[in-house]
């Protein structure tokens, strides 16, 4: 067990329709990642939170959000969702700090694996 | 933009033998450096990572990896795989200071006992 904790771990659902899917950070990270990781594109930044702000956001579609609330944890939406959007979730951790200290240092939860039929 | 390109897709070793997984990186500043590895049926985790200092730096389970600036390479190196080290593996980069992480496409390793 990492300390990240992703919830659902399985979720199927139709073209068109939105899901949600939650991270629970480490205790004491305040940073939460999300990336995307499928077959055919790798593992693919989308976007960063600090203590509830966005810090940097990568290849994140419109039909995505996401947000971090004042107890830390993070919520990725995913609305219209369409065949491609079938991929594996993870969101990650960090500590807070700088360089050598581990703010890089990412600590990955299970994933949610998302299948859109 | 940050990109990160691992040489190799898949790799199959038989045990022992010695593994070498390619990485390099576009970016011209100071970097920050990992490996994470994911076995089979579990999350990703950190291997190693260089942030600064000896550019040769080791890791959990006898891996090392060497950072060559001129050569913008992170190679990873093990000299003798066990069945244990089959895994995918990816080399990532963040810009020192910066809050992106760019992974490589991974290496899938399949080691043969």
């Amino acid at each position: 067990d990492s300390g990240v904790t992703q919830t659902p771990k399985h979720l199927i659902t139709a073209t068109g329709q939105r899901v949600t899917l939650r991270c629970s950070p480490r205790s004491g990270d305040l940073s939460v990642y999300w990336y995307q990781q499928s077959l055919d594109q790798g593992l693919q930044f989308l976007i960063h939170y600090y203590n509830g702000e966005e810090r940097a956001k990568g290849n994140i579609l419109e039909r995505f959000s996401a947000q971090q609330f004042p107890d830390l944890h993070s919520e990725l939406n995913l609305s219209s969702l369409e065949l491609g959007d079938s991929a594996l979730y993870f969101c990650a951790s960090s500590a807070p700090g700088g360089g050598s200290s581990g703010a890089n240092v990412l600590t990955f939860g299970a994933g949610s694996r998302l299948t859109v039929l | 933009a940050q990109s990160v390109s691992q040489h190799n897709h898949h790799v199959i070793l038989s045990e022992a033998a010695s593994l070498e997984l390619g990485c390099n990186y576009s970016y011209g500043g100071t970097v920050n450096l990992f490996w994470y590895v994911q076995y089979p049926g579990q999350h990703l985790q950190l291997l190693l990572k260089y942030f600064s200092g000896d550019p040769l730096v080791k890791g959990i389970k006898g891996f090392e990896a060497e950072f060559i600036k001129s050569k913008f390479s992170f190679n990873l190196r093990k000299p003798s795989v066990q069945w244990s080290d089959t895994a995918e593996y990816f080399c990532a980069v963040t810009r020192t200071g910066g809050f992106k992480t760019i992974f490589g496409a991974g290496t899938r390793l399949f080691v043969k006992a």
